[in-house]
């Protein structure tokens, strides 16, 4: 079955450390995104990307980065930078950029404590 | 900047009564608008999406929703609510550019 793949479903992390979010998809999607989502906030964008060894920054891209080495794959890590990490991440992946519908993960909730 | 407006961010409606989620957004340009279902913990879900031709659009689940460019809306609805259609829905458009933007979100609470 094709789709997008998140690990871990839940991850804590102690403040001060990086953690890195995994993003998988075998859709054969070009464009991959990060987005973060808070309660009453909906979703914001943090990274997308268009093709490989390419990303552009989202709205809210400050304490986070990302790469894109692999067509499958776009990892994000939240960085000791990150002054309010904890939050829900969605990963999306669009065959066709913006015309076409985005595919999303299951999430990853984490927790820095 | 583009903006996507869900007026109500919780609509409580009773089994199979008709339930409509709001969605206004702004933009003096042509965009594609889409409607997600979010089940607790889960990722997005896609409903229906609107590209271009007919302005009434059907999606899953029995849901549909109405481009009105003059207003520039994309109010979602539902005729008969199921105690299964409770989860968060989410209005979004997209631009060229391959950036897509988020309403806030209408949690739909059913009534038994």
């Amino acid at each position: 079955d094709g789709g997008i793949t998140q690990s871990p479903k839940y991850l804590f992390r102690k403040e001060g450390q990086n953690v890195t979010l995994s993003c998988e998809q075998n859709l054969n999607h070009d464009a991959m995104y990060w987005y973060r989502q808070d309660p009453g906030q909906g979703l914001r964008l943090i990274y997308y990307s268009q093709i490989v060894n390419d990303f552009q920054k989202g709205d809210i891209a400050e304490g986070y980065s990302v790469s894109r080495e692999k067509k499958e794959s776009f990892p994000l890590t939240v960085t000791s930078a990150q002054k309010n990490p904890t939050a829900f991440y969605l990963c999306a992946s669009s065959i066709d950029g913006h015309k076409g519908e985005q595919y999303f993960g299951p999430g990853t909730r984490l927790t820095v404590t | 900047a583009q903006s996507v407006t869900q007026l109500d961010s919780q609509v409580p409606v009773f089994e199979e009564a008709p339930v409509e989620l709001r969605c206004n957004y702004s933009s003096s340009v042509s965009v594609y608008l889409f409607w997600y279902v979010q089940y607790p913990n889960q990722g997005l879900q896609l409903l229906l999406k609107y590209l271009s031709g007919s302005t009434l659009v059907k999606g899953i689940n029995g849901f549909e929703a109405e481009f009105n460019k003059s207003q520039t809306s994309f109010h979602l609805r539902k005729p008969s609510v199921h105690i299964s259609d409770t989860a968060e829905y989410f209005c979004a458009v997209s631009l060229t550019g391959n950036q897509f933007y988020f309403g806030t979100g209408t949690s739909l609470t059913v009534i038994p």
